[in-house]
């Protein structure tokens, strides 16, 4: 079983869909979790952090579930821009070492 | 947000060849900082940590011989390719995190073509 899992997508949506990425762990120590995005040929972006009581920044919320072992993203009123792969990203413990998912694929559609 | 520099953006390159790239972390200092590799529609994957005044770590079936680190400042971080080869082509990102635990932040990166 893979570290991080995501499903590799890719989700075609149409502007202003609400689309959700899910992403699971493996490592039940795991303490710190991030949602990066990544446009083709450049470098990964940090879209946010996640936080055990759930986070918000605009139209995007993440949640996490310790117990499940589970990140979540959620994009609300999908704009062209917001095409992109999510990466989910975990750091256990006290190692600095990320574990990254393959990410998923998202295309934003007129 | 915390800004990390890298240099060169485009290497292209004749088969056997040594090329250096460099990682800066511009706003803040990173006693670690990390190389990774990306081949085309292909996930990030570590190569190494590189720890500044000591050894990198490397990840499993990365030679170490091959990629030579040098994190010889708390804001700079070298990967030389010694004797590039053409399966040396990939896009080549570093990353530096301001904190012991919050997020990385990657430089722009660099893509090795080598012929």
């Amino acid at each position: 079983r893979k570290e991080v899992e995501q499903d590799p997508g890719p989700f075609n949506v149409p502007e202003g869909a609400t689309v959700a990425f899910n992403c699971t762990y493996s490592n039940s120590a795991s303490q710190s979790f991030f949602w990066y995005r990544q446009d083709c040929r450049k470098e990964p972006k940090l879209l946010m952090s996640v936080y055990s009581s759930g986070n918000e920044d605009g139209r995007f919320t993440a949640q996490l579930n310790r117990a499940s072992q589970y990140i979540s993203l959620l994009i609300r009123d999908s704009k062209l821009s917001d095409s992109a792969t999510y990466l989910c990203v975990v750091r256990a413990g006290n190692n600095r070492k990320l574990i990254w998912g393959l990410g998923t694929s998202l295309a934003v559609n007129p | 947000g915390a800004v990390v520099s890298q240099h060169p953006s485009w290497v292209i390159c004749k088969s056997g060849t040594s090329v250096k790239i460099e990682c800066r972390s511009l706003d803040f200092q990173a006693t670690t900082m990390f190389w990774y590799r990306q081949f085309p529609k292909q996930s990030l994957m570590l190569m190494a940590t590189s720890n500044e005044g000591s050894k990198a770590t490397y990840e499993q079936g990365v030679e170490k011989d091959k990629f030579l680190i040098n994190h010889a400042s708390l804001t700079l971080s070298t990967l030389t390719v010694t004797s590039a080869h053409p399966e040396d082509s990939s896009f080549y990102i570093c990353s530096a995190a301001p904190g012991l635990a919050g997020a990385q932040y990657f430089g722009p990166g660099t893509r090795l073509l080598v012929l």
